[in-house]
C-alpha cells in the first residue's frame, strides 16, 4: 500500500500561469483534504471532500479549484498562479465515518510562484 | 470562527529535559487530534482524544484533554533527539474539517 501519493513533488511556476495538483490513495478512504502550510501557520484546510463527487469550501478557498472525480484522487487546480500562492501543499485522507478519524498525509508539493 | 491557539511556537530543550505544547480552542470541542512532523517531512498522526478529562499515554508521551474540552496538552517526558519536529493540534469543526494550531517546533540539543 503506497497510502496516500502526491504529485508534482516541486514545482515552479510564474505568475498567471496554472497548474494540477494530483492526490490519491489507495485506503478506501472517503473523505479527502487540500492543506496549505505556510511557515508559522500551521496547516490550513483549503478544500474538503467527504465522498465522490462533493467538495466543501475551507478556511483559505480563493484562487483554487477542485475535483473528486472518484474515491481514489482528488486534484487541486491553481487556474491563474499568484506568488501569495507560494507554500507547502498537503493532501490527506481519512476514513470519514460518522466519527472523527486520523488523517494521513502524502509527503507534499514544494510549490513556489514567482 | 472556531480557532485553535498553540503555544509556545519554538522550544529548545537539552536532550533529557521535559517538554510540554498547549492548545486552546475558544469553543468546546468533540475531539482533538495531535500530529508530528519531522523536518521536512509531512504531518503522522499520534492520537485522538475524545472525552472530558482524558489522559493517554503513548511511551514517554502524555496527553490530556481539558474537562471543558477547551484546551490539551502534550507532555514528552525525558526528550531524546528522535523527538526533534513540529507538533500540531488540530481541533473539528463542521463535521469532518480541522483547524489546525500553528505547532510548536521542538529542538533537542544532544
Amino acid at each position: 500500500n503506497a497510502g496516500v501519493t502526491q504529485t508534482p513533488k516541486f514545482q515552479v511556476l510564474k505568475t498567471g500561469q496554472s497548474m494540477t495538483l494530483q492526490c490519491a490513495q489507495d485506503m478506501n478512504h472517503n473523505s479527502m483534504y487540500w492543506y496549505r502550510q505556510d511557515p508559522g501557520m500551521g496547516l490550513r484546510l483549503i478544500y474538503y471532500s467527504a465522498s465522490e463527487g462533493t467538495t466543501d469550501k475551507g478556511e483559505v478557498p480563493n484562487g483554487y479549484n477542485v475535483s473528486r472525480l472518484n474515491k481514489r484522487e482528488f486534484s487541486l487546480r491553481l487556474e491563474s498562479a499568484a506568488p501569495s500562492q507560494t507554500s507547502v501543499y498537503f493532501c490527506a485522507s481519512s476514513a470519514g465515518t460518522k466519527s472523527y478519524n486520523e488523517q494521513f498525509f502524502g509527503p507534499g508539493t514544494r510549490l513556489t510562484v514567482l | 470562527g472556531q480557532q485553535v491557539m498553540q503555544i509556545p511556537q519554538y522550544q529548545h530543550v537539552q536532550e533529557g529535559e521535559d517538554f510540554t505544547t498547549y492548545c486552546n480552542s475558544s469553543t468546546t470541542l468533540s475531539n482533538i487530534q495531535w500530529y508530528k512532523q519531522r523536518p521536512g517531512g509531512h504531518p503522522v498522526f499520534l492520537i485522538q482524544l475524545v472525552k472530558s478529562g482524558e489522559v493517554k499515554k503513548q511511551k514517554r508521551l502524555t496527553f490530556q484533554f481539558g474537562e471543558a474540552k477547551k484546551n490539551s496538552s502534550l507532555h514528552i517526558t525525558a526528550t531524546q533527539t528522535t523527538d526533534v519536529g513540529t507538533y500540531f493540534c488540530a481541533g473539528p469543526y463542521n463535521f469532518n474539517k480541522f483547524y489546525f494550531g500553528s505547532g510548536t517546533k521542538l529542538n533537542v540539543k544532544p
